[in-house]
């Protein structure tokens, strides 16, 4: 089975800092994905950004991206220059490969709440 | 529309109450979720709907049932709750084969009295 953890319950910085999220993972599997969402106060999950465990390149998207060491298991998050919409509950989530017939399954963690300070 | 609809967005019902939750998107997706959310927990996935048929169940008591009509549509009929069945049910969908994005509603958060 695999298990996420995140470390650090909550977190809070000032607006446009940069701030890093932990997560480590335990698995058997070699083929999997990371991924981090965010939930907001208005409860939707929304997806911050994927990594592919084959890839060894750390993903990006605009102000977010990820540190990815496999071999240590970690996988954490970077948000630079933090927005007051940044505010939310993120959830560090595996999912091995393959993906049978369709149908994903997310192990998450157990989140981290960031505030943002204006 | 990269959206997950659902509905109601709250629901209060009592412990001998039968009632279900819907859950729509048009985004032509083939596999829809059920997840379990606690307050200050993470989700907990319940059932996968692949391709209009039940794919995953995770070990959910029977008086949660879900039904997938069609491609779009998932429901989760509700029957004899128990005040800790009271959480925020968030259903989502992703495209199906080799996808790895999944697309979530805002949820409905259920109280049982």
């Amino acid at each position: 089975a695999q298990t996420v953890t995140q470390s650090q319950p909550e977190m809070s910085v000032q607006e446009a800092e940069t701030v890093t999220l932990s997560c480590t993972y335990d698995t058997s599997e070699s083929n999997y994905y990371l991924f981090w969402y965010k939930q907001p106060p208005s409860r939707q999950m929304i997806l911050v950004i994927r990594q592919e465990a084959y890839k060894q390149q750390n993903a990006t998207e605009n102000r977010f991206s990820v540190n990815f060491q496999k071999a240590a298991k970690s996988f954490s998050l970077k948000i630079s220059d933090s927005q007051l919409g940044d505010t939310a509950m993120y959830f560090c989530a595996f999912m091995k490969l393959p993906i049978i017939q369709g149908a994903q399954k997310l192990v998450f963690g157990q989140g981290t709440r960031l505030t943002i300070n204006p | 529309d990269t959206e997950v609809t659902q509905t109601p967005k709250h629901l209060v019902m009592g412990m001998t109450n039968k009632k279900s939750l819907k859950c729509e998107q048009h985004m032509g997706h083939r596999a829809m979720y059920w997840y379990k959310q606690k307050a200050k927990k993470p989700p907990e996935l319940m059932f996968v709907y692949s391709y209009e048929k039940l794919s995953i169940n995770e070990s959910v008591p029977s008086r949660f049932s879900p039904e997938c009509p069609n491609s779009s549509l998932l429901n989760l009929h509700l029957h004899a709750l128990q005040p800790e069945d009271s959480a925020l049910y968030l259903c989502a969908s992703s495209q199906g084969q080799g996808a790895t994005e999944a697309f979530f509603g805002q949820g409905t958060r259920l109280t049982v009295v």
